[in-house]
């Protein structure tokens, strides 16, 4: 099986502009999560989704959301970026049990 | 919310040696937790992984020991090798059959193998 896939791999953007990544999930897998790391805060939970439904979310602003596509692709989106949005953003996909597999994340640069 | 520390932030052993990395968690509720090792430029891949209902499990080289009324456990690899040498996470959730999964991650080990 393939593993996730993240798009694009690298980004580069101003303050105050958004921007939107994609996330597709190993095949059969219903349930994608969204994390930022980064060097000061560490790997944290943004929200997850499942069957095109968020079930969880994160403590992070509203400038953060996200979708999912009845084919379980996911999108996550942030506007008005700041500074501090700089980070690895990595998707994670899980079949229905506990497990949770990363893809390589979208490396996001704010300048 | 879960609170989950990791120690040590660094670890240097040389090839051969075994390294062991400890973390604890907070809320006692956490049944899964899973161990991910993340190499340079890329995403943390999965390594091995606990349930509460086990207090061991082994892979090889690598083991995972949970201690439930310490809520502590820790990620134990022997016979260390060069690509070993990677940053590793722990982390806990809790999770039953239809509910949300959300990783509380530790803050991370970058263990070094020297030769």
């Amino acid at each position: 099986k393939a593993g996730v896939t993240q798009t694009p791999r690298y980004l580069i953007k101003t303050r105050g502009q958004q921007v939107t990544l994609s996330c597709s999930p190993i095949s059969g897998h219903r349930s994608v999560s969204w994390y930022q790391q980064t060097p000061g805060q560490g790997l944290q939970f943004l929200f997850e989704y499942f069957s095109e439904t968020q079930r969880n979310k994160g403590n992070f602003p509203g400038r953060f959301s996200g979708r999912q596509f009845s084919n379980s692709r996911s999108e996550m989106n942030v506007s008005t970026l700041e500074l501090g949005d700089s980070a690895l953003y990595l998707c994670a996909s899980g079949g229905g049990a506990e497990t949770q597999y990363f893809g390589p994340g979208t490396r996001l640069l704010v300048l | 919310g879960e609170n989950v520390e990791q120690h040590p932030s660094t670890l240097s052993v040389q090839e051969g040696d075994s390294a062991v990395i400890k973390c604890t968690y907070s809320d006692s509720a956490s049944n899964y937790f899973p161990w991910y090792k993340q190499e340079l430029g890329k995403g943390p891949q999965l390594i091995i992984d606990i349930r509460s209902n086990v207090g061991e499990k082994k892979d090889q080289r690598i083991a995972v020991t949970l201690n439930k009324t310490a809520k502590h456990f820790s990620l134990h690899i022997t016979e260390t090798q060069p690509e070993d040498s990677a940053v590793y996470f722990c982390a806990a959730s809790i999770r039953n059959t239809g509910t949300a999964s959300k990783l509380t991650f530790g803050t991370g080990t970058r263990l070094q193998v020297t030769l």
